[in-house]
């Protein structure tokens, strides 16, 4: 079964700098999402994006945050000068289209020092 | 704003009994409700989901109903076991391309 996948899984980062983690959503998907859960809590809605676009964003998702396709495959979350309270599980997912089902990556664990 | 209240925040069942958990939206205009169970460490996996023009779904051992008149929506577990055991999610769509998800349900079936 297609997976979508999350790379690196694991990031550790100083305060201030940039970090960009990488997502490979199934390759006939239209829709991506990337999620934010902080340990322990809900799972949080960051930016949803189609057709080379945003379709939405929560509050969140402010001027620090950028997401971008780059390329044919990959759909990349860009977090500018990170704080400490950046620190959380980031997910990425895709789906066919927007009424069909989401699927989740394994996630990025981003630690912020 | 939008918003997804989810009840209870644990949840403690012997096996074999059901478990049952309540989300209500604040969106009327959501339209598709899934349920996850995310497992320590792992991903949100979709275990059921519901549209706004159905009022049950149901799959071996899970169901789930929704009262779009009272903006509820419910998970059912049956003859539950102890591999059951995560937190589960519920999550509406809004209107527009945004998900917002409940603060979750630990669930623990007792062996």
């Amino acid at each position: 079964e297609p997976e979508v996948t999350q790379t690196p899984s694991h990031q550790v980062t100083q305060m201030g700098q940039e970090v960009i983690l990488r997502c490979v959503p199934i390759s006939n998907h239209l829709y991506f999402y990337w999620y934010r859960q902080i340990l322990g809590q809900k799972v949080e809605f960051l930016v949803s994006f189609y057709n080379n676009e945003i379709s939405e964003k929560s509050e969140i998702f402010d001027d620090q945050f950028s997401v971008e396709r780059p390329d044919g495959s990959n759909f990349t979350l860009k977090i500018r000068s990170t704080k400490l309270e950046d620190s959380a599980m980031y997910f990425c997912a895709s789906s066919e289209g927007w009424e069909q089902p989401q699927h989740f990556g394994d996630g990025t664990r981003l630690s912020i020092l | 704003g939008e918003n997804v209240e989810q009840h209870p925040s644990t949840l403690s069942v012997q096996e074999g009994d059901s478990a049952v958990i309540k989300c209500t939206y604040s969106d009327s205009a959501s339209n598709y409700f899934p349920w996850y169970k995310q497992e320590l460490g792992k991903r949100p996996q979709l275990i059921i989901d519901i549209r706004s023009n159905v009022g049950e779904k149901k799959d071996q051992r899970i169901a789930v109903t929704l009262n779009k008149t009272a903006k509820h929506f419910s998970l059912h577990i049956t003859e539950t076991q102890p591999e059951d055991s995560a937190v589960y999610f519920c999550a509406a769509r809004t209107g527009t391309y945004k998900y917002i998800f409940g603060t979750g349900t630990r669930l623990k079936v007792l062996a």
